[in-house]
């Protein structure tokens, strides 16, 4: 069953901080998903990579996918307090419809 | 306008009782999910209809049975419910394997 580590698990920085969060396999993506998930709410993509070495940017969160399609880093530059919340990558099984999600990383930004 | 809507928010009850989530989505999707998500935050695929028929039965006690009346509509039955069952249970809905829309959770607490 393929299995995705995300590090750190928790995350609390300050105000204009910047971070790194990552998500790595033991087997090879097809592609690899990035979710938001804010206390109460159901979980929000961010961004989806498909090709190794492709980076994505969405305002201050870069996203990227290894050479070899086993991780990805999310990158957050200057990092605010709205961008608390739960982060989790997510692949979907080849040929199903199964999603499977990784461990987590729970972010604090202070003001 | 919610895309993705389950009722109840909460849900407490004891120990044995049979309880059921609703859940329904005015997205027009043709796939829908349910999910829990444990204390630890961690997000597993318990079902997936697509067109109403049932696609994904992950290992999950036969106490629960989802039913999907209709391609907008996935319901969760739970029977005998135990403490183990409490959870946070996420509804889901996607176009085939295009980005999945969550719904805002059932928090369910046995005691």
């Amino acid at each position: 069953t393929q299995l995705l580590e995300q590090s750190p698990q928790f995350l609390s920085i300050q105000e204009g901080e910047n971070l790194t969060v990552y998500c790595n396999s033991s087997s090879v993506f097809s592609s690899l998903q990035w979710y938001r998930q804010e206390p109460g709410e159901g979980p929000v993509l961010l961004v989806t990579v498909v090709t190794g070495g492709e980076v994505k940017k969405l305002k201050r969160l870069t996203f990227q996918f290894g050479d070899a399609r086993k991780d990805s880093s999310l990158h957050i530059t200057a990092a605010q307090p709205g961008d608390t919340g739960l982060y989790l990558c997510a692949e979907i099984s080849s040929g199903t419809y199964k999603y499977i999600f990784g461990t987590g990383t729970r972010l604090k930004v202070l003001a | 306008d919610t895309a993705v809507s389950q009722t109840p928010k909460y849900l407490v009850t004891q120990m044995g009782n049979d309880k059921s989530i609703k859940c329904e989505q005015n997205l027009g999707h043709d796939t829908m999910y349910w999910y829990k998500q444990d204390s630890k935050k961690f997000l597993k695929i318990m079902f997936s209809y697509n067109n109403k028929e049932l696609i994904i039965n992950e290992t999950v006690p036969n106490r629960f049975s989802p039913k999907s009346p209709d391609k907008a509509h996935l319901n969760l039955h739970i029977n005998s419910l135990e403490l183990g069952d409490s959870a946070v249970y996420f509804c889901a809905s996607s176009q085939s394997k295009d980005t999945q829309y969550f719904g805002p959770g059932t928090r369910l607490t046995v005691l």
